[in-house]
């Protein structure tokens, strides 16, 4: 049972346009949303997070948005730079809980 | 802050012999750490939580008595992978939980370990 999914295997954007990569989850107990960003034979790099009180938080070029109805989030890029490509992967977790991870979005921006 | 390290970053060793890999949060202290295991082309799976002074918790299908976790230390948690074989061959992460805030509960990742088991 995936409880987070990120249906996009891959996104391919110009550099300087707005990347958007999205994912859904299915589990109304989540209230912790992670994004993080992963070169191969690398650990994931923490991006940007936001918790279920809130629809929107921004950091930098990142911006992630939050749609609890619709079970739904979204991690905003702009501008794309091509240092940005990687694999995108969105996780959640109820509070103190582990975390549960996306199959993750290949990003390729290209110059 | 936030720095977590992994050491060793990559190991080839023997079928049947056993390898350890640390986990230290640099700057942090951390109550609870994780060991992720990634294949080629796909998602962390999680394997374990490890949790300090106390036993780790295993997901299911991941056997205990084959990847022992030990979380002497608030900075420090190990990974022995005994009696490795070649399918044991794989990406292993572990990560560190920070939490700060109410409602904040960010997991920081380290670089990651190649075991290649021959």
């Amino acid at each position: 049972d995936q409880q987070v999914k990120q249906n996009s295997p891959s996104l391919s954007v110009q550099e300087g346009r707005i990347s958007i990569l999205n994912c859904d989850y299915t589990n109304s107990m989540f209230d912790y949303f992670l994004w993080y960003k992963k070169y191969p034979a690398e650990g994931p790099t923490f991006l940007i997070s936001i918790s279920s009180i809130k629809d929107k938080n921004e950091d930098g070029r990142f911006t992630v948005f939050l749609n609890k109805s619709a079970k739904h989030l979204s991690l905003h890029i702009v501008p794309s730079q091509p240092g940005d490509s990687a694999v995108y992967f969105c996780a959640a977790s109820q509070y103190g809980n582990k975390l549960v991870f996306g199959a993750g979005t290949i990003l390729r921006v290209k110059s | 802050g936030a720095v977590v390290s992994q050491h060793p970053s990559r190991v080839i060793c023997k079928s049947g012999t056993s390898v350890k890999i640390e986990c230290r949060s640099l700057d942090f202290q951390a109550t609870t750490m994780f060991w992720y295991r990634q294949f080629p082309k796909q998602s962390l799976m999680l394997m374990a939580t490890s949790n300090e002074g106390s036993k780790a918790t295993y997901e299911q299908g991941v056997e205990k008595d084959k990847f022992l976790i030990n979380h002497a230390s608030l900075t420090l948690s190990t990974l022995t992978v005994t009696s490795a074989h070649p399918e044991d061959s794989s990406f292993y992460i572990c990560s560190a939980r920070v939490i700060r805030l109410a409602g904040t509960d960010t997991q920081y990742f380290g670089p990651g370990t190649r075991l290649t088991v021959l």
